[in-house]
């Protein structure tokens, strides 16, 4: 069974631009939440995405936003980017919505530079 | 969700069990006691969970107090590959409200 799948693995960016992270669940699974590691706060909950629907938000700026699609990819956006957006974006995929299961499944994660 | 509070690193010797502390001091009666590593440059990997009962699952084991406070997490038999970033956290099972809140961890070094 093929784990979660994240793309692209490294970018780079400068300030000012906008980037578009990828996420594919593990087949089956319908939950995907999206989490910011940096080496400063560590791994902080950014969203959660169950059924297409936005099930929870974590304390980022409007600037960080997602969505999923009816086969359950998901899809995070960060706009107007910022020397501090640098950092590891990891996606964790669920069976059921996240809020019954605390077992997530986490991808390799997205490195993002800003410089 | 309750706060926890793990020691930043431990040693462990491969071969040897490795037991991993957590305190939970301030957890509610529905919260669980959730247990994930992440190895470098990989994403976190879950563990084993518990609310009550001790767990044991192939990877590891799961001791809560009784008065859950605090918890143990037992790797049996530490190997090379054992080594990484160990988290404790507590969380609240609700469908409408959630967020895995995931501390600095215990950095685990086991060694040869």
């Amino acid at each position: 069974k093929a784990g979660v799948t994240q793309t692209p693995r490294y970018l780079i960016k400068t300030r000012g631009q906008q980037v578009t992270l990828s996420c594919s669940p593990i087949s089956g699974h319908r939950s995907v939440s999206w989490y910011q590691q940096t080496p400063g706060q560590g791994l902080q909950f950014l969203f959660e995405y169950f059924s297409e629907t936005q099930r929870n938000k974590g304390n980022f700026p409007g600037r960080f936003s997602g969505r999923q699609f009816s086969n359950s990819r998901s899809e995070m956006n960060v706009s107007t980017l910022e020397l501090g957006d640098s950092a590891l974006y990891l996606c964790a995929s669920s069976l059921g919505s996240s809020g019954l299961t605390g077992e997530l499944f986490f991808g390799e994660g997205s490195r993002l530079t800003v410089l | 969700d309750a706060k926890t509070t793990q020691p930043p690193s431990m040693d462990c010797a491969e071969g040897r069990a490795a037991n991993l502390p957590c305190n939970h001091s301030t957890i509610s009666g529905n919260e669980y006691v959730y247990w994930y590593r992440q190895i470098h440059s990989q994403g976190p990997q879950y563990i084993i969970h518990g609310l009550k009962n001790n767990e044991t699952n192939e990877m590891a084991s799961l001791i809560i107090t009784e008065d859950r406070k605090s918890s143990t997490l037992i790797l049996p038999h530490a190997t090379l590959r054992d080594t990484a970033v160990y988290y404790c956290i507590v969380r609240v099972m609700s469908s409408n409200d959630y967020k895995l809140s995931f501390g600095a961890g215990t950095t685990v070094t086991v060694r040869a």
